[in-house]
């Protein structure tokens, strides 16, 4: 099946500052990604989707100002969590739909984020 | 709106025990309906889905899934569950206007005792 890589897999950041998560297509093009948020125990929740070449669009209650959403080719996505807080740790997962295939998704390792 | 139900939260069956987990999905039209299986600290496998056509779906790892319209169902089956199948199992369907975004369950937790 198609390859989604994620990174970083883990990262620790202090209060205040940005991380930027990656998202890429290995081996197909995405004109569409996921992003979703899974607190522990819990299931996914859909954070946004971002389109290629045009602004992501977000689900209610997300705030985009301080989730930052780019996706500028057909392989790349990121997701850049601004002004980070301790509430905004968790584990981040992306996802890509393939082109030109059916709505299969493929998801990336995830990113465990640890803000401090 | 769309949604996916699953009424087991935590699961535990004996190594070698055939296994069901259970899946109730709400959406008004032909759902495309998926089983993803997530290990500790880990991203999402796709374990099989449904599109269309034969409603038994055979996935991998020896995993299978029936589609039963008349239930809204699509439970997830494996007739001998090894220890490395212990993980957290997640339902979902994609929601309207085939944007592929998913709507998943709350997810089920399969714990095996040896």
């Amino acid at each position: 099946g198609a390859v989604v890589s994620q990174h970083p897999s883990r990262v620790i950041c202090k209060s205040g500052t940005s991380v930027k998560i990656e998202c890429r297509s290995l081996d197909f093009q995405a004109t569409t990604m996921f992003w979703y948020r899974q607190f522990p125990k819990q299931s996914l929740m859909l954070m946004a989707t971002s389109n290629e070449g045009s602004k992501a669009t977000y689900e209610q209650g997300v705030e985009k100002d301080k989730f930052l959403i780019n996706h500028a080719s057909l392989t790349l996505s990121t997701l850049t969590v601004t002004s980070a807080h301790p509430e905004d740790s968790s584990f981040y997962i992306c996802s890509a739909r393939n082109t030109g295939g059916k709505t299969e998704a493929f998801f990336g390792q995830g990113t465990r984020l640890t803000v401090v | 709106a769309q949604s996916v139900t699953q009424p087991d939260i935590h699961i535990t069956v004996s190594e070698g025990a055939s296994l069901e987990l259970r899946c109730n999905y709400s959406y008004g039209a032909t759902p495309y309906l998926f089983w993803y299986v997530q290990s500790p600290g880990q991203g999402l496998q796709l374990l099989l889905k449904y599109f269309s056509g034969d409603t038994l779906v055979q996935g991998i790892k020896g995993f299978e899934a029936e589609f039963k319209r008349s239930q809204s169902s699509f439970n997830l089956r494996k007739p001998s569950v090894h220890w490395s199948d212990a993980a957290e199992y997640f339902c979902a369907v994609v929601g309207s206007g085939n944007t592929g975004k998913l709507i998943f369950g709350q997810g089920t937790t399969l714990q095996v005792k040896p």
